[in-house]
C-alpha cells in the first residue's frame, strides 16, 4: 500500500538554525499538508498546498516558515530560524478526496 | 469557531469489552468528520471518515462511528476490544474533504488483558 514518507525521523538543532523537513507524498495525490503536535498537545494545522501554491495557512505559519514542492515528488517544510517552541512532531499529509494519509512524522528538537 | 471536543482524556477497558470514544464538534456547516489512531511513536492512521449518506460508517480494524447531527457527535465504537487497540485516538473535523482538519485533544485507550 502506498504511504507518505518523512525524513529525518528525528532532527536536533540549535536555536536560530534553519531546518528543512522532507516529505514524499503519495504519488498521485494533489493536496499536501503540514501539521505539528507539540508533546502532549493536540495536532495542529500549519499549512495546505495545492496546485503549487499555499491554499491556506494557520496563524502558527508565520514568516519563519515556508513550504516548497521542488521537484514534483518532495514536499518540504523549512523553518528559517528555529525557536525552542518549535520543538514538536511535524506530520506531513497528502490526499485527493480527503486528508487520509499521514506520514510517520519528524520529531524536531530545538536546543 | 470550529472545534472538536473529546471529553475523555484516558479510558481503560478490559480486552474483549466494548468501547465507545466520544467526540463532539462545533461547526457551522455540514462537517466532514474523521477518526484517526496513533500508536506510540507512529503517525496518524485513518480509521474512518464521514462525508454524507449513511450516518453509521464502518472503518478499519472493526471500528465504526455514528454521526448524530442533533447531538453534534461522532462517537467511535468497537464491540470487542483487542490488546493491540491500545493507542491514542483523535477525532477531527473539516469543512470539506480537502480542507484543513481541526483535531480534538485525543483519548488515550489502555487495554487490560
Amino acid at each position: 500500500e502506498p504511504e507518505v514518507t518523512q525524513t529525518p525521523s528525528h532532527q536536533v538543532t540549535q536555536m536560530g538554525q534553519e531546518v528543512i523537513l522532507r516529505c514524499v507524498p503519495i504519488s498521485n495525490h494533489l493536496y499536501f499538508y503540514w501539521y505539528r503536535q507539540i508533546l502532549g498537545q493536540k495536532v495542529e494545522f500549519l499549512v495546505s498546498f495545492y496546485n503549487n501554491e499555499i491554499s491556506e495557512k494557520s496563524e502558527i505559519f508565520d514568516d519563519q516558515f515556508s513550504v516548497e514542492r521542488p521537484d514534483g515528488s518532495n514536499f518540504t517544510l523549512k523553518i528559517r530560524s528555529t525557536k525552542l517552541e518549535d520543538s514538536a512532531m511535524y506530520f506531513c499529509a497528502s490526499g485527493n478526496t480527503g486528508v487520509g494519509y499521514f506520514g510517520p512524522g519528524t520529531r524536531l528538537t530545538v536546543t | 469557531a470550529q472545534s472538536v471536543t473529546q471529553p475523555d482524556i484516558h479510558i481503560t477497558v478490559s480486552e474483549g469489552a466494548s468501547l465507545e470514544l466520544r467526540c463532539n464538534y462545533s461547526y457551522g456547516a455540514t462537517p466532514y468528520l474523521f477518526w484517526y489512531v496513533q500508536s506510540p511513536g507512529q503517525g496518524l492512521q485513518l480509521l474512518l471518515k464521514y462525508f454524507s449518506g449513511d450516518t453509521l460508517v464502518q472503518g478499519i480494524k472493526g471500528f465504526e462511528a455514528e454521526f448524530k447531527r442533533s447531538q453534534s457527535s461522532f462517537n467511535l465504537r468497537k464491540p470487542s476490544v483487542h490488546w493491540s487497540d491500545a493507542a491514542e485516538y483523535f477525532c477531527a473535523v473539516g469543512a470539506s474533504n480537502t480542507d484543513k482538519l481541526i483535531f480534538g485533544t485525543g483519548t488515550r485507550l489502555q487495554v487490560f488483558p
